[in-house]
């Protein structure tokens, strides 16, 4: 069945750092990329999404670069800052599936000053 | 805009007891989509709904659990004879068109089952 795979599931940088976190997907036919930060006790926001026609989408300290061929998508933080802690989660989605969303296991990401 | 308004944010049963958890979709959304969370884990799809409508109960567990959106009020996702694994988060979401496309989810009912 669809699956999507997340790693890794803990990130500890410094303040400053970069940090990356990399996504699988099982489904040749997913088309929609979203990724979610959820602090502790919250709802899950979404922070940047893609679609499967475009390669990379940046906003500020954070891009997104998917590659199809090999179904694996990316987040990038850059300059990272404590408040950037938390879980974040890769999704996808297909055309016709409506708005249903698989999710990946999470990375605790976590920033120290 | 209220965003999406999820209740009880808390909600605590005993074993055995019903379990009725509400989600009012943002305003001019139609499309509800419910997840559940374990302690630590991703959130798991469970079924997406338009109104008077159950479109995709694939991640529905086969007994106990019933979704519904009626045509006025908001959803409603119902757990029967809720269970001690049935302890988790459950979030809905909601979107204006048919698509996962930004989707905004409410701020989640954890329920405790004791």
């Amino acid at each position: 069945g669809e699956n999507v795979e997340q790693h890794p599931s803990t990130l500890s940088v410094q303040e400053g750092d970069s940090a990356v976190i990399k996504c699988t997907y099982s489904d040749s036919a997913s088309n929609y990329f979203p990724w979610y930060k959820q602090e502790l006790g919250k709802r899950p926001q979404l922070i940047i999404d893609i679609r499967s026609n475009v390669g990379e989408k940046k906003d500020q300290r954070i891009a997104v670069t998917l590659n199809k061929t090999a179904k694996h998508f990316s987040l990038h933080i850059t300059e990272t800052q404590p408040e950037d802690s938390a879980v974040y989660f890769c999704a996808a989605s297909k055309n016709n599936q409506g708005g249903k969303l698989i999710f990946g296991q999470g990375t605790e990401l976590s920033v120290k000053p | 805009n209220a965003g999406v308004m999820q209740n009880p944010r808390h909600l605590v049963r005993r074993r055995g007891q019903e379990a009725r958890l509400r989600c009012s979709p943002m305003k001019g959304h139609s499309h509800v989509y419910w997840y559940r969370q374990l302690p630590e884990e991703g959130l798991k799809f469970m079924v997406y709904l338009q109104k008077e409508n159950i479109i995709d109960e694939s991640g529905m567990p086969k007994e106990r659990f019933s979704a519904e959106f009626p045509k006025e009020g908001p959803s409603i996702l119902r757990i029967q004879q809720v269970v001690r694994g049935d302890s988790a988060a459950y979030f809905c979401a909601s979107s204006l068109a048919d698509g996962a496309y930004g989707y905004t989810f409410g701020s989640g009912t954890r329920l405790t089952v004791v």
